[in-house]
């Protein structure tokens, strides 16, 4: 079946301009995730969706960045104003929510590559 | 804070030859994860090894998990080209669902 989808896959923007970045989950999976991956850098969690459960935005590093999802599939990342420190990799996941709270395997998507002159 | 950090941070070896990467983490987890990334873009789930495993296998790769000392290793035997890539731990954070990434082990396999 598909795998997890992202759009677009490279996108170069000038530094405070908005951007917005999709994701579509494999069909079925209730739990969505993304990351962010700066370059020669691990995978920073930012924000995880579950249901119709509030998100956990805990990793989003400033009131720039927000995400929504629509219908409990698509999501979009937004990141106002961008700032040249935005430029990385954009990782989105999905997975099954298992009986008794817990997740799945993610599987990721191919990923955005920012980039902000 | 990183849950995960991976040991060598590079590796490269000769094609033919076994790669062990290892793994370490600081909190007591349910299960832990291993993707393969390839050329920086997305994440390849390899295998799933649950706290009460000490040891698991799919193909070429064997997994092993170490609950008393937080650490777990990734051995690929018999190495090819292909498997060149990243290697990353990564395992959920304080029972949250926050997969938590080490930095990871880069893997060269030379022909």
């Amino acid at each position: 079946g598909a795998g997890v989808s992202q759009s677009p896959s490279n996108k170069v923007t000038e530094k405070g301009k908005d951007v917005e970045l999709r994701c579509d989950p494999i069909s079925g999976h209730t739990a969505l995730y993304w990351y962010r991956q700066s370059l020669g850098q691990g995978l920073e969690f930012l924000i995880y969706f579950q249901g119709n459960s509030a998100p956990d935005k805990s990793g989003l590093p400033s009131d720039r960045f927000s995400a929504e999802r629509t219908g409990g599939s698509v999501s979009t990342l937004t990141i106002q104003r961008t700032q040249q420190e935005d430029s990385a990799v954009y990782l989105c996941a999905s997975s099954l929510f298992l009986a008794g709270g817990s997740t799945d395997t993610q599987y990721f998507g191919p990923g955005t590559r920012l980039t902000v002159l | 804070s990183q849950q995960g950090e991976e040991d060598p941070q590079a590796l490269s070896i000769q094609e033919g030859e076994n790669a062990t990467m290892n793994c370490s983490y600081k909190t007591s987890i349910n299960n832990l994860q291993w993707y393969r990334q390839n050329s920086g873009r997305g994440l390849v789930h390899l295998i799933l090894i649950r706290s009460n495993e000490r040891e698991k296998h799919s193909g070429r790769l064997r997994v092993t998990l170490d609950t008393s000392k937080k650490s777990s290793s990734l051995l690929i035997t018999a190495s090819r080209a292909a498997d060149t890539a990243s290697y990353f731990c990564a395992t959920f954070q304080g029972g949250s669902e926050k997969l938590v990434f080490g930095k990871g082990t880069k893997l060269t396999v030379n022909p």
